[in-house]
């Protein structure tokens, strides 16, 4: 299993300009989640799914858009960049039932908005 | 606003000797468990315990749980270098999936 793949890993965006984070897990995990991570704030939820074509808002969701076609992919839709959407993200999955307690994470995508 | 809070924000030791650190929350909670990020890395899984739980070990891992003060500590004992690195508690609502991180506590070992 490769567990929860990101791309890219580094992106470098202008402000107002759009991009797309991928985020994939080959574990047939319901829940599926992002993150971003700035110094001293820890992780910050933005949205997360418990299923295919179900969404919902976290802690930070403000100029992020997500959508859950399948199971196994989540992206995260940049619509214009700010430069205050420079960060880590990451994507991250877990179980909804059973041994729904472990959350899985990607290696991190950094974001610089210039 | 975040679930977790650690404390203490940085934390530096002499490798060998034992590291503590705190987290507290706010709501009822199924779980707590504890992540370490090393850095420029995604965050690792080390070890998770339930509410209905007191105490948990996993090797050099020592976590305690006190519901009522909503509070949880992580010891590392016998730190090595390798050690270094930013450790996270994260807590498991009752009410929803969502996992909640605090802000993390940094950790140094020293060689």
């Amino acid at each position: 299993n490769a567990g929860v793949t990101q791309t890219p890993k580094f992106q470098v965006l202008k402000t107002g300009q759009s991009m797309t984070l991928q985020c994939a897990q080959d574990m047939n995990h319901e829940y599926m989640s992002w993150y971003r991570q700035d110094p001293g704030m820890g992780l910050r939820l933005i949205h997360y799914s418990v299923g295919a074509g179900i969404t919902d808002q976290g802690e930070v969701p403000n100029g992020y858009n997500v959508s859950r076609s399948t199971t196994e992919d989540f992206p995260l839709r940049l619509l214009s960049a700010a430069p205050s959407q420079t960060s880590v993200y990451f994507c991250a999955s877990r179980r909804t039932s059973g041994g729904r307690e472990t959350q899985y994470f990607g290696p991190g995508t950094r974001l610089l908005v210039l | 606003s975040q679930q977790g809070e650690e404390d203490p924000q940085a934390l530096s030791i002499q490798e060998g000797e034992n590291a503590t650190m705190n987290c507290s929350y706010k709501t009822s909670i199924n779980n707590l468990q504890w992540y370490r990020q090393n850095s420029g890395r995604g965050l690792v899984h080390l070890i998770l315990i339930r509410s209905n739980e007191r105490e948990k070990h996993s090797g050099r891992l020592r976590v305690t749980l006190d519901t009522s003060k909503k509070s949880s500590s992580l010891l590392i004992t016998a730190s090595r270098a390798a050690d270094t690195a930013s450790y996270f508690c994260a807590t498991d609502a009752v009410d929803d999936y969502k996992l909640s991180f605090g802000a993390g506590t940094t950790v140094t070992v020293r060689a």
